[in-house]
């Protein structure tokens, strides 16, 4: 079964750029696409988007238009998000979920990344 | 974008009652709509698929339905590890949005 695993939490200061990476394991990762959901502090859950493995096609939420990059690196099963122009309120958990299509689901999640944008 | 909400925000149960969330939709998502269970500190689970659709490893005590606009969870018999915060989401049409959330905690 497939397993997200993410990469560790991040402190950045206001301006700066973040990188996130998900790992996927236990499936074949070109067959599905990966969505990037994020949660502030004691907040709802807000999808930021997704990318299509096999092609590399996106979807942005248009809130982030322009600041946010999703990316797949096949070769080693990893998924990127890429936010720019950090700001206090995008301090939250990220977390990357597998789309699950016909119908479709995010099954299953990474632990989350907690990103910390503070000066 | 199509906004979520729910119902009650929070509420208190005890071991073994029976508890409905409800969830409603801006427009008509048809039977786009899952449900997800949190626990404090930890990812989303997806409980719940296309409204009634019991995701596999689920426990049965786990129910959904509705179509349209208007959808519902509920737990039979609520077990201790069922306190959480639960979400719906539509995924009918971008931007995928969820419900603001309801808290299921102990009486």
């Amino acid at each position: 079964q497939v397993q997200l695993v993410q990469s560790g939490a991040e402190v950045k200061k206001p301006g700066a750029s973040v990188k996130v990476s998900c790992k996927a394991s236990g499936d074949t990762f070109t067959s599905y696409g990966i969505s990037w959901v994020r949660q502030a502090p004691g907040q709802g859950l807000e999808w930021m988007g997704w990318i299509t493995v096999y092609n590399g096609d996106t979807n942005y939420a248009q809130k982030l238009q322009g600041r946010v990059t999703m990316t797949t690196d096949t070769s080693t099963s990893t998924a990127y998000m890429e936010l720019r122009s950090l700001r206090s309120d995008d301090t939250a958990v990220y977390f990357c979920a597998r789309d699950v299509i016909a119908p479709l689901r995010w099954d299953p999640w990474g632990q989350g990344t907690l990103v910390t944008v503070s000066s | 974008d199509i906004q979520m909400t729910q119902s009650p925000s929070s509420l208190s149960a005890s071991v073994g009652d029976r508890v409905t969330i409800t969830c409603r939709a801006s427009q008509s998502i048809s039977t786009y709509l899952n449900w997800y269970q949190q626990t404090p500190g930890k990812a989303p689970k997806l409980l719940i698929y296309a409204a009634s659709s019991l995701q596999s490893g689920v426990p049965s005590r786990f129910s959904g339905s509705g179509s349209g606009t208007d959808f519902t969870l509920t737990i039979s018999r609520l077990q201790p590890e069922d306190f959480a915060t639960y979400y719906c989401q539509q995924s009918y049409s971008s931007p995928f949005t969820f419900g603001p959330g309801t808290k299921v905690d102990i009486k």
